[in-house]
């Protein structure tokens, strides 16, 4: 069983730029959920992907947006990058049917660094 | 937004000692979890609860949904070293998408 790999696993980007995460979700699983994790606080949810449309979005601007992919995997756009957007990006994979919905397996992260 | 409310921040215990955090909401949750995250980590979920009372057990650890649906506990028995790191609760809102809220976590320390 493969679990959920995330890249880059770190990145330096200056304010304004663009930056694209990218996730492949848990063999057998075709839901995923992006969060941002800010330093000492918990994850943030972003939004999430199910059957390749967004099914769901936290409090978050526009210019956050993101992909899902026939095979699952999963893309995060980030435009007009700001000093805060500078976290962890988790990606969590789902079965996205019954009651277990909420039973995330998530990647190691991509760490973005925006100066 | 619904915020969790997760205490306490941090614990420093010994080897041997059992443990206990909560997470107190003023919203109604559908489903309780616990997750642990390792620094460098992406959090590994421990327990899922899915009724108001359920009281469910993973090997050491112990938690339960609160009967308002509002609150949630987890107990770690007989610490050991590999137990230090984040714990964080999560909420889930709606079923239909994982729009968690997540904790602020509790940061556990074990001294051996």
């Amino acid at each position: 069983e493969t679990g959920v790999t995330q890249s880059p696993t770190h990145l330096i980007k200056t304010r304004g730029q663009q930056v694209t995460l990218r996730c492949s979700s848990q063999s057998g699983h075709n839901t995923v959920s992006w969060y941002q994790q800010a330093l000492g606080q918990g994850p943030q949810f972003i939004f999430q992907y199910y059957r390749e449309e967004e099914n769901g979005r936290g409090n978050f601007p526009p210019r956050f947006s993101g992909l899902q992919f026939p095979n699952y995997s999963s893309e995060l756009n980030v435009n007009a990058l700001e000093l805060d957007d500078s976290a962890l990006y988790l990606c969590a994979s789902s079965f996205g049917q019954g009651k277990n919905t909420g039973e995330l397996f998530f990647g190691e992260g991509s760490r973005l660094t925006v100066l | 937004g619904q915020q969790l409310n997760q205490s306490p921040q941090s614990m420093f215990i010994q080897e041997g000692e059992d443990v206990s955090m909560n997470c107190t909401s003023s919203s109604i949750f559908n489903t309780w979890l616990w997750y642990k995250q390792d620094p460098g980590e992406g959090p590994v979920l421990l327990i899922a609860l899915y009724k108001a009372g359920e009281l469910t057990s993973n090997g050491r650890l112990t938690a339960q949904f609160g009967t308002t649906r509002k609150d949630s506990f987890l107990n770690i028995s007989a610490s050991i070293p590999s137990d230090v790191g984040i714990y964080f609760c999560a909420g889930q809102l709606n079923p239909v998408n994982n729009d968690m809220r997540f904790g602020a976590g509790t940061r556990l320390t074990v001294k051996p």
